[in-house]
């Protein structure tokens, strides 16, 4: 079972941030936050992942609480090709083990 | 940029047939999965292999799916009989065994729908 809960569904604006919320009260100290994302009949897409310290790369940014429990994605300038399903996924630092995804948050952004 | 291929993209089979799903890694990676994915669900895992060697295939239902990766490059997944209850999205998916991000490159899938 995945181990992170998730809004369901959000809506954004285009143009402005959109910030994806991630609950995952149970994480272990040896366990990463991922992030993917998958587009309409497209496959997962990596978008980001983080241990414990903030993170941005070009698509995003991680911001993870203090005590790990919870995290949240944030895309700086929405665009209408950020409409998504985003999956917020927990994984042992091990690495090379399979992903454990949610529902998800389905993310509309809107012109 | 390399990419993850699948084939089909789309299969139509009747029940009680057999269908069968190809996938192509990225070169070099060595760390294959395939996913079903369910409408309105997120990607469950089938099985994985390491090179050549499954690695865990305890949600595959082995009565009726198989797997394999003979020269631990493309692989094959395959359903005999199929039921209706298979129509769903498969996705193969690739990475590299070592580096901190052990990010996993999705193909596009295969929708299966079984009439």
């Amino acid at each position: 079972d995945a181990k992170t809960t998730q809004p369901t569904s959000m809506d954004c604006a285009e143009g402005r941030a959109a910030n994806l919320p991630c609950n995952h009260s149970t994480i272990s100290g040896n366990e990463y936050v991922y992030w993917y994302r998958q587009i309409h009949s497209q496959g997962p897409q990596y978008i980001i992942h983080g241990l414990k310290n903030n993170e941005t790369n070009e698509m995003a940014s991680l911001i993870i609480t203090e005590d790990r429990k919870s995290s949240t994605l944030i895309l700086p300038h929405a665009t209408l090709r950020d409409t998504a399903v985003y999956y917020c996924i927990v994984r042992d630092y091990s690495g090379n083990t399979p992903l454990v995804f949610g529902k998800g948050t389905r993310l509309s952004v809107i012109a | 940029e390399a990419e993850v291929a699948q084939s089909p993209r789309y299969k139509i089979t009747e029940k009680s047939q057999a269908v069968a799903f190809w996938c192509d890694p990225i070169s070099g990676h060595a760390t294959l999965y395939w996913y079903r994915q369910i409408l309105g669900q997120g990607p469950e895992l089938l099985v994985q292999f390491q090179d050549e060697s499954v690695v865990d295939d305890s949600q595959l239902p082995k009565d009726r799916f198989s797997a394999e990766r003979l020269k631990g490059v493309d692989s094959t997944l395959k359903i005999q009989p199929a039921e209706l209850g298979d129509s769903a999205m498969y996705l193969c998916a690739s990475s590299h065994t070592t580096g901190a991000a052990y990010e996993q490159y999705f193909g596009p899938g295969t929708r299966l729908t079984v009439t």
